[in-house]
């Protein structure tokens, strides 16, 4: 069955480096998003991405981060230089078309500590 | 702002009890709603997708119903078993694609 990828499932970084997290999504899926999930807190919607630009993006999503799909099947999110509070675990997910197949599908995320 | 919320936070049953886990939304102009469930450090398993002008929808032992005039839904797990354990996440997907989620439930089936 076909599943998002994520990788790498954990990284650690000191505060004011730079991140690049990688996604493989489902490979007919048109739309991409970010989420992140900080410890003991709900899951929050960053960013969704169609048609090779931002659809829509939160209020989390600021002038650090951004999105970009390089090739036919990476989604990358940057964040450009990481502060403490952006440890969280990151979830990419996809969805096709219309209908049926509005089902979000998740992968297993990015484990990120900022130290 | 759409906010959603799950009760119960945590809930105990033994094996093989029905249960019914609970989510409401404060606006109903939502999409569809997903229920997911996430398992201790892992990613999110889709489990049921309910289409805003559908009731309910069932998968083997889960049927999810829809409400949305009242902005209310429920996941009905029938014959609970251990490897049911762990947290049941609610999301209502808003017109623009984003899911909007509810804190969870942790569910423990007890052996």
């Amino acid at each position: 069955e076909p599943e998002v990828t994520q990788t790498p499932s954990h990284q650690v970084t000191q505060m004011g480096q730079e991140v690049i997290l990688r996604c493989v999504p489902i490979s007919n899926h048109l739309y991409f998003y970010w989420y992140r999930q900080i410890l003991g807190q709900k899951v929050e919607f960053l960013v969704s991405f169609y048609n090779n630009e931002i659809s829509e993006k939160s209020e989390i999503f600021d002038d650090q981060f951004s999105v970009e799909r390089p090739d036919g099947s990476n989604f990358t999110l940057k964040i450009r230089s990481t502060k403490l509070e952006d440890s969280a675990m990151y979830f990419c997910a996809s969805k096709g078309l219309a209908g049926i197949q509005e089902t979000q599908y998740f992968g297993p995320g990015t484990r990120l500590l900022v130290l | 702002k759409q906010e959603v919320t799950q009760i119960p936070a945590a809930l105990s049953v033994p094996e093989g009890e029905n249960l019914v886990l609970n989510c409401s939304f404060t606006d109903s102009a939502i999409y569809n709603l997903q229920w997911f469930r996430q398992d201790p450090g892992k990613g999110l398993t889709s489990l049921l997708l309910i289409q805003s002008s559908q009731r309910e929808q069932t998968s083997g032992r889960l049927n999810a119903s829809l409400d949305k005039s009242s902005g209310r839904s429920t996941l009905y797990i029938a014959a609970s078993q251990p490897g049911d354990s762990a947290t049941y996440l609610c999301a209502v997907m808003e017109y623009g694609n984003k899911l909007v989620f509810g804190a969870g439930t942790i569910l423990r089936v007890k052996s």
